[in-house]
């Protein structure tokens, strides 16, 4: 079955500290790996995306990588601002037969303090 | 501007009481989905439609019914809504073919008395 896993399940940090968020999947076949930032009560917008031969893509102060043959990726986030609090969700997309088929992390909850 | 437009936002139902939440597209998406997100159990998909006319049960479809009449809408159907069925839901669409960047809109929140 596939899986992706997140980690930290929260985080809090001060402002303009980094952090690290993980993601680990079992998801076949591999077609792309995309996190996503949803804001408290509003929808998952996504932030970068990760193909197969991509290691690290960077979209401002968001860098994710991605190693295949482990099946992990991470996003970064340096210089944290209050506006980064919020639950970071990690999608690994798969087509398979035809059919678009994501699966979902449960999120990372990040809390910046100022 | 390209956007996943839901309907209404906030609901308070009672047990039973039929509703519809709406959602429509303006990306001319083949592929509309819904997912539900609860504390802790992150987004779960109740069912996702590849085209027109073409439905398909996600992972938590007990209890909902959708529609694909219309490439644009995909409205997903409470016929008789109890307390589980209280969540925040999801709505949204992606070309099937290429990076698939899912689309979301703003959700609806439903709360079942």
């Amino acid at each position: 079955k596939n899986q992706v896993e997140q980690s930290p399940q929260s985080l809090i940090i001060l402002e303009g500290k980094n952090c690290t968020l993980q993601c680990n999947y079992t998801v076949s076949p591999f077609s792309n790996l995309r996190w996503y930032k949803q804001d408290t009560g509003r929808g998952p917008v996504s932030l970068t995306i990760m193909t197969f031969s991509e290691n690290t893509k960077s979209n401002g102060r968001y860098t994710a990588t991605l190693d295949a043959d482990t099946k992990q990726s991470s996003l970064h986030i340096t210089a944290s601002q209050l506006s980064d609090s919020a639950s970071y969700i990690c999608v690994v997309i798969s087509f398979g037969g035809g059919s678009y088929i994501p699966t979902f992390g449960r999120g990372t909850s990040l809390i910046v303090h100022p | 501007e390209a956007q996943v437009t839901q309907n209404p936002r906030y609901l308070i139902t009672v047990t039973g009481k039929k509703l519809t939440v709406t959602c429509s597209q303006n990306m001319n998406h083949e592929y509309m989905s819904w997912y539900r997100q609860d504390p802790g159990l992150g987004l779960r998909q109740i069912y996702y439609s590849m085209n027109v006319e073409v439905t398909d049960k996600g992972d938590v479809p007990e209890g909902y019914k959708v529609s694909r009449k219309e490439k644009r809408n995909f409205p997903l159907i409470l016929e008789s809504p109890s307390p589980n069925q209280t969540s925040l839901y999801f709505c949204a669409s992606t070309r099937d073919r290429g990076p698939g960047e899912l689309f979301f809109g703003e959700g609806s929140r439903l709360t079942v008395l």
